[in-house]
């Protein structure tokens, strides 16, 4: 059962680029969305939340699409600081508070 | 400052020997729970708590014990360690919001 897939990537993309990361969930009962950030070898960071009506964080933007139970997340001007793992986090609903992860995927910005 | 600390960061240790890896937050949140990360594998649940004195199991809590007696600590017992697993583990606690902030992570090495 694959609840939250992402691309495992590696997306390798030069400094300035637009990279987009896409991520599905097969819960349609599910509540919000989110995405972390995870360094290597660090905990995971919230980065965004994800609305409904999409979501803007500087060169950051999220979106979400209920209809075909899939998220987005769109950087642009991709700095070398933005290689990290990303995932896709998902709560199913049910009041329990358990989200549900995706594995992640993987950036590596290049000079 | 608002935290979730884990002791200790890097443990090896052998097969069958009894060890505890704590966690703490000064955020008091209600809802705790553990996690393990294991390359491709991605984040799995180990163990949740939604308030003092009331834990259930997550995906994988074969070979784990938690206690929450208190609102601000959630330890991890294993009581007899074995080498699957070895694992990065990493506490968490989670906002009103559904928000995940997570402690620091603890390297275990199980031999």
């Amino acid at each position: 059962r694959k609840e939250v897939e992402q691309d495992p990537g590696p997306f390798n993309v030069p400094e300035g680029a637009t990279v987009a990361f896409n991520c599905t969930y097969s819960n349609s009962a599910s509540q919000s969305f989110f995405w972390y950030r995870q360094d290597c070898r660090k905990e995971p960071k919230l980065l965004m939340s994800v609305y409904s009506s999409g979501n803007e964080d500087g060169r950051f933007t999220a979106q979400l699409n209920r209809a075909s139970q899939y998220i987005s997340l769109l950087i642009r001007d991709s700095k070398l600081s933005d290689s990290a793992t990303y995932l896709c986090v998902v709560d199913p609903g049910g009041s329990q508070g358990n989200l549900i992860f995706g594995k992640g995927t993987k950036l590596s910005v290049k000079p | 400052e608002a935290q979730v600390t884990q002791n200790p960061r890097y443990l090896i240790t052998v097969t069958g020997k009894k060890l505890t890896v704590t966690c703490s937050q000064n955020m008091n949140h209600e809802y705790m729970s553990w996690y393990r990360q294991d390359p491709g594998l991605g984040l799995r649940q180990i163990y949740y708590s939604m308030n003092v004195e009331v834990t259930d199991k997550g995906d994988v809590p074969e070979g784990y014990k938690v206690s929450r007696k208190e609102k601000r600590n959630f330890p991890l017992i294993l009581e007899s360690p074995s080498p699957n697993q070895t694992s990065l583990y990493f506490c968490a606690t989670l906002t009103p919001h559904y928000e995940q902030y997570f402690g620091p992570g603890t390297r275990l090495t199980v031999t």
